[in-house]
């Protein structure tokens, strides 16, 4: 069963701080993957979007790394801001054009 | 600015009625998406319609209905049947018809309608 799991599930860190975030996948056939970013009852806004060659993508603070042969992504967040809590979301295409989405990763940022 | 609307923002809704909600996109996306989001949960599509006049069953699609008249337009019709409509509904547009989750298709979001059953 194709499958996105995410975590931690939430996750409070202190404003200027790193952290990253696990997404691991068991999807095949795999096309490619890609991180949301979900304000509280907002939309999700896409962040980064990697395919199979692809190890690292950045956007701004955001670095996303992709580990096909294990499986794993992460979503690493340098200098973390009060607007950087959100919810973030991890999906996955599999090559015959279906979308499995993470139950993502809820962020909060304290000043 | 281009973007998605979505409206209303709240609704409420008697058990046994219908509602709809509205979907109104000025990228000129050829596709839309419906899907449904519930606390804990991924994201769940419900329809898509690549094209005007043509639309798709998602994997929930029982007790919901769509329409596709207009390119700008994709209006859910929540019915009686759907069991438990509670959620936060989100309505999504592309720019590709046919290849639409390839890896350069990019979702933009509407900021979503949150439906509570009373």
């Amino acid at each position: 069963k194709n499958q996105v799991e995410q975590s931690p599930q939430s996750l409070i860190i202190l404003e200027g701080k790193n952290c990253t975030l696990q997404c691991n996948y068991t999807v095949s056939p795999f096309s490619n993957l890609r991180w949301y970013k979900q304000d509280t009852g907002r939309g999700p806004v896409s962040l980064t979007i990697m395919t199979f060659s692809e190890n690292t993508k950045s956007n701004g603070r955001y670095t996303a790394t992709l580990d096909a042969d294990t499986k794993q992504s992460s979503l690493h967040i340098t200098a973390s801001q009060l607007s950087d809590s959100a919810s973030y979301i991890c999906v996955v295409s599999a090559s015959n054009y279906q979308l499995i989405w993470g139950a993502g990763t809820k962020l909060i940022i304290k000043p | 600015d281009g973007g998605i609307t979505q409206s209303p923002k709240y609704l409420f809704r008697k058990e046994g009625q219908n509602v709809t909600l509205s979907c109104e996109q000025n990228l000129n996306h050829d596709a839309m998406y419906w899907y449904r989001q519930d606390p804990g949960q991924g994201l769940r599509l419900i329809y898509y319609s690549q094209i005007v006049n043509d639309f798709q069953k998602g994997d929930i699609a029982e007790g919901y209905s769509v329409s596709r008249e207009k390119k700008e337009s994709f209006p859910l019709t929540v019915t009686s049947a759907q069991k438990n409509p509670t959620a936060f509904y989100l309505c999504a547009s592309s720019i590709p018809g046919s290849d639409f989750h390839s890896g350069a298709n990019v979702l933009t979001f509407g900021a979503g309608s949150r439906l509570t059953v009373l």
